[in-house]
């Protein structure tokens, strides 16, 4: 079946403690983006890849890290998280015809 | 001024009614649009890409305005299990394509 996964889908922390959300994907798709969405914002693009060792910037990049060191993970990564991070995530990747192919969401709560 | 806008809602509505969306864009450069549907605390899925010449699919109907710059979504028949928000994305040409996503517009069916 086609998917993409993440882990963990719901996470609570402290200010500051390291933390890494993976994403996986079986689709063989070159571009994956990651995504925060917040109420009343919508879906914002946090950085994005278009394939393996090539990562960009989105449009709200600061205090998150990536890497894409296969093909099929893109793990984001909060080396100093802070409550501002709160958010429900989302990892994608885009299929043929732009069909942009979500994973269930990892719902942080950073106290 | 965002470059994707839509109502918000809530649009509450009784089943078997007609209900009608639309999303605004703000680059004219702009070629491909979609709708994708999100239930509540899931991801969001693709409902269906939008056309020069407008498209059908089942009981809705997706139609582009390149002069006014809005896309516009219509359900007919409203069902229950058509409760969900309704995410507006514009492909936006800028360097590679990204995919811009409105706030949601909520729909409430009841019965």
């Amino acid at each position: 079946e086609a998917q993409v996964t993440q882990n963990p889908r719901y996470l609570i922390t402290v200010t500051g403690k390291k933390l890494t959300v993976t994403c996986s994907q079986n689709m063989n798709h070159e571009y994956m983006s990651w995504y925060r969405q917040d109420p009343g914002l919508g879906l914002r693009q946090i950085y994005y890849s278009m394939n393996v060792e090539v990562t960009d910037k989105g449009d709200v990049p600061e205090g998150y890290k990536v890497s894409r060191k296969e093909k099929r993970n893109f793990p984001l990564i909060l080396e100093s998280p802070s409550p501002n991070q709160t958010s429900l995530y989302f990892c994608a990747s885009l299929g043929g015809g732009y069909e942009q192919y979500f994973g269930p969401g990892t719902r942080l709560t950073v106290t | 001024r965002k470059e994707v806008e839509q109502d918000p809602g809530p649009f509450n509505v009784p089943e078997g009614a007609t209900v009608a969306f639309n999303c605004t864009y703000s680059n004219s450069a702009s070629q491909s649009f979609f709708w994708y549907r999100q239930d509540c605390r899931k991801e969001p899925k693709l409902l269906m890409s939008v056309y020069s010449s407008g498209n059908e699919d089942g009981r809705f109907t997706a139609q582009l305005n390149r002069a006014s710059q809005y896309i516009s979504l219509l359900i007919r028949d409203s069902k229950l299990s058509d409760s969900a928000t309704y995410l507006c994305v514009v492909i936006s040409q800028g360097g590679y394509n990204k995919l811009i996503f409105g706030a949601g517009t909520r729909l409430a069916v009841h019965p």
